[in-house]
């Protein structure tokens, strides 16, 4: 089955920094890439996401990059704040049998952003 | 939040007892799905269903059972819970069937004892 590789699992900056994490993924097949930001306590909410007919999308100051061929895919933040401060999760996604998608997550990286 | 409540929230029960969990959707997505969040181990997928008594195995599926009987409800069972299924459930749906994007709902904390 698929497997989705993240690096760093913490990850510390100063305030106006930026801040990349790293996911790598297995199944060729996989054709969507979300990422997920938890606060402590809630659930997860999509930040961005991307397509494998895409190699980059900005949304303001988070963006994310995909290389298909090396299969991995990057969430850039630029300008840190401290409410950017949670713990990120990237995802590979490929079609169930019935429809639907399939979701196999990252372990997750946390994010501190230090004033 | 896309419409979805999860109840109970929290949850303390006895290794042996039968648990069910609860998502409930108000806007009639065809796609739920049971997720299980972990440390160390991010989100794994348990069931999922593509419609009304049209349910299937995730990669956790064992010591997990799934009904849903109409649209907006899919139930997630664990039919005699063990300690290693402490761990905090998300439902989540898929907006719409052209679309991959999932939202979750606001997670069942179970802890077994």
């Amino acid at each position: 089955g698929e497997n989705v590789e993240q690096h760093p699992s913490t990850l510390s900056v100063q305030e106006g920094d930026s801040a990349v994490i790293k996911c790598t993924y297995s199944d060729s097949a996989s054709n969507y890439f979300p990422w997920y930001k938890q606060e402590l306590g809630k659930r997860p909410q999509l930040i961005i996401d991307i397509r494998s007919n895409v190699g980059e999308k900005k949304d303001q100051r988070i963006a994310v990059t995909l290389n298909k061929t090396a299969k991995h895919f990057s969430l850039h933040i630029t300008e840190t704040q401290p409410e950017d401060s949670a713990v990120y999760f990237c995802a590979a996604s490929f079609i169930l049998t019935g429809g639907g998608n399939k979701l196999t997550f990252g372990t997750g990286t946390q994010l501190k952003v230090e004033l | 939040d896309a419409g979805i409540t999860q109840s109970p929230r929290h949850k303390v029960t006895e290794t042996g007892t039968p648990v069910t969990l609860r998502c409930h959707q108000t806007e009639n997505h065809r796609y739920m799905y049971w997720y299980r969040q972990d440390p160390g181990h991010g989100l794994r997928l348990i069931h999922y269903s593509y419609g009304v008594k049209d349910t299937d195995k995730g990669e956790v599926s064992d010591g997990y059972s799934v009904s849903r009987s109409k649209t907006e409800d899919f139930l997630l069972t664990l039919e005699s819970a063990t300690s290693s299924q402490t761990s905090v459930y998300f439902c989540a749906i898929q907006l719409r069937e052209s679309s991959d994007t999932q939202y979750f709902g606001p997670g069942t904390r179970l802890t077994v004892l």
